[in-house]
């Protein structure tokens, strides 16, 4: 049962344009999200945060936006650069119990010339 | 420092081998994770833990063992290990266990 599912598994966006990235959840219990982004052959690199406490999210080129009722979350990049390009992960998980980090499938990303 | 270190990055063990897996962080982390990550999956869980000591074991077999001799050190003894069993093996640790991870850049492990 995958209890977060990024449903595009790739993304092609030119450089200097919007890249959004889409996540999905199932458990209600979650109240903590987050991105990671990943090379290959390298560990996932904690990209930005958000409490379900909030709605928006901004660090730099990077907004996570949470709509709680719809059980959606989405990463906003602007503008997109070529470093950007990587497999991104969405995770999310309960605070305040024991529970483990439930990652997404993953979205590879691609920002062209 | 905000790095989690882990040795080796490459590792070809055959399946009657034992070989360890060797995890450091210096940045007083009390949450000590290992995953596993297969091409194009998502890294699955398979141990955390918290001050020391085992709180989660995803059922992980035997043939792995896990080990953290102290709050900065995170071990996984491998043993009779399977062909199945050649994945990314990632380690990561926390503030504590509610806090986001950080991860280091991975054991490439191949089982033949």
């Amino acid at each position: 049962d995958q209890q977060v599912k990024q449903n595009s598994p790739s993304l092609s966006v030119q450089e200097g344009r919007i890249s959004i990235l889409n996540c999905d959840y199932t458990n209600s219990m979650f109240d903590y999200f987050l991105w990671y982004k990943k090379y290959p052959a390298e560990g996932p690199t904690f990209l930005i945060s958000i409490s379900s406490i909030k709605d928006k999210n901004e660090d730099g080129r990077f907004t996570v936006f949470l709509n709680k009722s719809a059980k959606h979350l989405s990463l906003h990049i602007v503008p997109s650069q070529p470093g950007d390009s990587a497999v991104y992960f969405c995770a999310a998980m309960s605070l305040g119990t024991a529970s483990k980090l439930t990652f997404g499938t993953g979205t590879r990303l691609q920002v062209t010339l | 420092d905000t790095e989690v270190t882990q040795t080796p990055k490459h590792l070809v063990m055959g399946m009657t081998n034992k070989k360890s897996l060797k995890c450091e962080q210096h940045m007083g982390h009390r949450a000590m994770y290992w995953y596993k990550q297969k091409a194009k999956k998502p890294p699955e869980l398979m141990f955390v833990y918290s001050y020391e000591k085992l709180s989660i074991n995803e059922s992980v077999p035997s043939r792995f063992s896990p080990e953290c001799p102290n709050s900065s050190l995170l071990n996984l003894h491998l043993h009779a290990l399977q062909p199945e069993d050649s994945a990314l093996y990632l380690c990561a640790s926390s503030q504590d266990q509610n806090e986001k991870l950080f991860f280091g850049s991975g054991t490439q492990l191949s089982v033949l």
